[in-house]
């Protein structure tokens, strides 16, 4: 039974860099029939897609915040990470990784809550 | 790239068959497959369709899929509605440079 799980700090502060890590176990990172991906929703809103990134490391990302995305794998952990620079109180939202097969998201973690203030 | 808009609500009584649509902005909803996802309060999203019409296992056929070129949209479909199925329901879609797009969300209230 796959499973995907965040961890990260659930606090950071404003312009400082927000760093998540999802572990995936029950499954291999590398396989070649998905992507992994990272989805946020802040509190009350709705779905945002952050970007995706295969085993190999190729990537596609938000173009809304490219800018300030990185999105890493490490496949001898069975983890891929995101970081996202320069955050602001916009920010604030549920972080959740999931894989990705074909055009859907198929298996999802729980989610982190990360929340941006001083 | 596009935009994917959704009713904001939608209600209906149990045992009734209530419709959900997701309008592209741009470009032909026929060009990429959209998905539908539920979410519930508190957890994570969970797909009920994938690739326009498609059921995963364990999703009942009371959820059907479709897309209609004519308005440019895709619809979801939930027949017999239970009390369970009250949650928030979000479409997705994505564009040429893989770029995925997510509809704003409707909450179903089941009453």
């Amino acid at each position: 039974q796959l499973q995907l799980q965040e961890s990260g700090p659930g606090l950071v502060k404003p312009s400082e860099t927000l760093s998540l890590t999802c572990t995936v176990s029950g499954g291999s990172i590398s396989s070649s029939s998905y992507y992994w991906g990272w989805i946020r929703q802040p509190p009350g809103k709705g779905l945002e897609w952050i970007g995706s990134i295969y085993y190999s490391g190729s990537t596609y990302y938000n173009p809304s915040l490219k800018s300030r995305v990185t999105i890493s794998v490490d496949t001898s952990k069975n983890q891929f990470s995101l970081k996202l620079s320069s955050v602001t109180a916009a920010d604030t939202a549920v972080y959740y990784c999931a894989r990705l097969e074909g055009s859907r998201g198929d298996q999802w973690g729980q989610g982190t809550l990360v929340t941006v203030s001083s | 790239n596009f935009m994917l808009t959704q009713p904001h609500s939608v209600s209906e009584s149990p045992g009734k068959t209530v419709t959900i649509s997701c309008t592209r902005s741009s470009g032909s909803i026929a060009s990429n497959y959209v998905q539908w996802y539920q979410q519930r309060p508190g957890s994570a999203p969970t797909t009920v369709i994938y690739e326009d019409n498609q059921r995963p296992s364990g999703v009942p056929d009371r959820f059907s899929g479709s897309i209609d070129s004519s308005s440019n949209s895709a619809s979801l479909t939930i027949s017999g509605l239970k009390t369970e199925d009250e949650a928030d329901y979000y479409c997705q879609s994505y564009d040429s440079s893989n770029h995925w797009v997510f509809g704003g969300g409707t909450k179903l209230t089941v009453l």
